[in-house]
C-alpha cells in the first residue's frame, strides 16, 4: 500500500521560514494535502495540490510537488508562534482512500 | 451545519469491556472513516465506508467493528477493549477525494 513519510519534529525561530517535507510511494496519487492539527483538536485542511501542478501559493504557504522524486513540501513564510502545531501530509491512492504521514511537529521559538 | 460530531470526547474503559464510539456528519458525504492517532505513528486507518451499507477494513481493523446503516452515521465498536487500544480516535468524512472533515476526537484509555 501507500507509504507516506515525514520527519517527526522541526524547530524554527519566529519570523524565519519553515519547510516541512513529505515523501510518498504511490506515483498515481492525484490529490496531495497538508493538514494542520492544533493541540486537543482534530485535523483541518490547510492547503492541497493536484498532481498535475508543480507549485501552489496561498498567502504565506507555498506547496512544492516533485512528482519524479515523489516529494511534497510545505513552506511557511514568516513563521509565527500561532503556526506551532502538527502538520500532516496526506495523499490519495485508490478509490477515495487517503493515507496520512506520521505528522511533523512544528515548534516556533519566540 | 455541525460538520462531523464525535461522542464521547473522553472515555475510560476496563480491559474486556465493550463500547461504541459515535460519529455523525450532516454534510451528506458518502465517504466516512475512522482513524487512530498514536504518538509518532500518524493517523492509521481502522475502517472506512464509501456509502450506506458498504464498509471495508483499513490498516488496523482488528478488535474493531463498524456498520453504516445510514449516510449520516458511522459508529465504531470496540468488542473487548485492550490496553493496546488506548489512543485518540478520529472520525472523518469527505465527498469523493476532496477535503476530509474531522471530528474533534475521542481520547480513550483502557486500564
Amino acid at each position: 500500500g501507500e507509504d507516506v513519510e515525514q520527519s517527526l519534529f522541526l524547530s524554527v525561530r519566529e519570523g524565519d521560514s519553515s519547510v516541512i517535507n513529505c515523501t510518498y510511494t504511490d506515483s498515481s496519487s492525484t490529490y496531495l494535502y497538508w493538514y494542520k492539527q492544533e493541540p486537543g483538536a482534530g485535523l483541518q485542511l490547510l492547503t492541497y495540490i493536484f498532481s498535475n501542478m508543480d507549485m501552489k501559493q496561498d498567502q504565506r504557504l507555498t506547496v512544492l510537488l516533485n512528482k519524479k522524486d515523489k516529494h511534497l513540501s510545505l513552506r511557511i513564510a514568516d513563521t509565527q508562534t500561532g503556526d506551532s502545531a502538527i502538520y500532516f501530509c496526506a495523499v490519495t491512492g485508490g478509490y477515495q482512500k487517503v493515507t496520512f504521514g506520521t505528522g511533523t511537529k512544528l515548534q516556533v521559538i519566540p | 451545519n455541525a460538520g462531523v460530531t464525535q461522542t464521547p470526547k473522553f472515555q475510560v474503559l476496563k480491559t474486556g469491556q465493550s463500547m461504541t464510539l459515535q460519529c455523525a456528519q450532516d454534510m451528506n458525504h458518502e465517504y466516512m472513516s475512522w482513524y487512530r492517532q498514536d504518538p509518532g505513528m500518524g493517523l492509521r486507518l481502522i475502517h472506512y465506508s464509501v456509502g450506506a451499507g458498504i464498509t471495508d477494513q483499513g490498516e488496523v481493523p482488528n478488535g474493531y467493528n463498524v456498520s453504516r446503516s445510514t449516510t449520516e452515521d458511522f459508529p465504531l465498536r470496540l468488542l473487548s477493549a485492550a490496553p493496546s487500544q488506548t489512543s485518540v480516535y478520529f472520525c472523518a468524512s469527505s465527498f469523493g477525494q476532496g477535503e476530509a472533515f474531522f471530528g474533534q476526537g475521542t481520547r480513550l484509555t483502557v486500564v
